[in-house]
């Protein structure tokens, strides 16, 4: 089983500063990584694909880079609704499809 | 616009199974993958398992061959998740997602579309 490992597990930031998150995996699984944000309350989002192509209704201040073991989703800009849990997917290596633990992104 | 509805939530005892429905509408069903992901309270998210309703045979994650099964009904365009011999640490919210499909003759199994969840409490 691939482990999926974020960092950090919370970072305060505050509106208009730029968010980078981490999310490495325990081997490589290429670009098929995936982000995705979660609000309080409701279901997941798929932000990211293929580890660089925003999903479909993506603003552009979210971007993601990397590929192998290492990679960054950058939210150039915080807006207010972008105060929440994002997760990183590998869907490389599966059954199981695995997702990092998370990463909190909260208001300085 | 693809959307998917799943069933209201349920309150059981330990010991006993579940069944979780996720109706998908607007869209093409039996091509895709249907996932089902766990979130227990404050915890992360958790896959368990998907199918591809047109070829009917699902995939878990070991920690749930056994114990979960999951199904679909193309008539109806309705995915199922059953949980037997639920014990109080599968108290989570049930969510499924639909993957975006074969693209350049490659399965992606990104979820772009996520049904509204269901909540699933197991208590004695």
């Amino acid at each position: 089983e691939i482990v999926m490992t974020q960092s950090p597990a919370t970072l305060s930031v505050s509106p208009g500063e730029r968010a980078t998150l981490s999310c490495r995996a325990s081997q490589s699984v290429t670009s098929n990584l995936a982000w995705y944000q979660q609000r309080p309350g409701q279901a997941p989002r798929l932000l990211i694909h293929g580890a660089s192509t925003r999903a479909t209704g993506i603003p552009a201040r979210f971007s993601g880079s990397g590929s192998g073991t290492e990679f960054t989703l950058t939210i150039s800009s915080l807006q207010s609704e972008d105060f929440a849990v994002y997760y990183c997917q590998q869907y490389n290596n599966w059954p199981p499809i695995t997702f990092g633990q998370g990463t909190r992104l909260e208001i300085k | 616009q693809v959307r998917l509805v799943q069933s209201g939530a349920e309150a059981k005892k330990p010991g006993s199974s579940v069944k979780v429905s996720c109706k998908a509408s607007g869209g093409t069903f039996t091509t895709y993958g249907i996932h089902w992901v766990r979130q227990a309270p404050g915890q992360g998210l958790e896959w368990m398992g998907m199918i591809i309703p047109i070829f009917g045979t699902a995939n878990y994650g070991q920690k749930f061959q056994g114990r979960v099964t999951i199904s679909a009904d193309e008539s109806t365009t309705t995915a199922y998740m059953e949980v037997s011999s639920l014990r109080s640490e599968d108290t989570a919210v049930y969510y499924c997602g639909r993957d975006r499909g074969v693209i350049e003759g490659y399965y992606h199994y990104e979820m772009d579309v996520w049904g509204q969840g269901t909540t699933v409490t197991v208590s004695s």
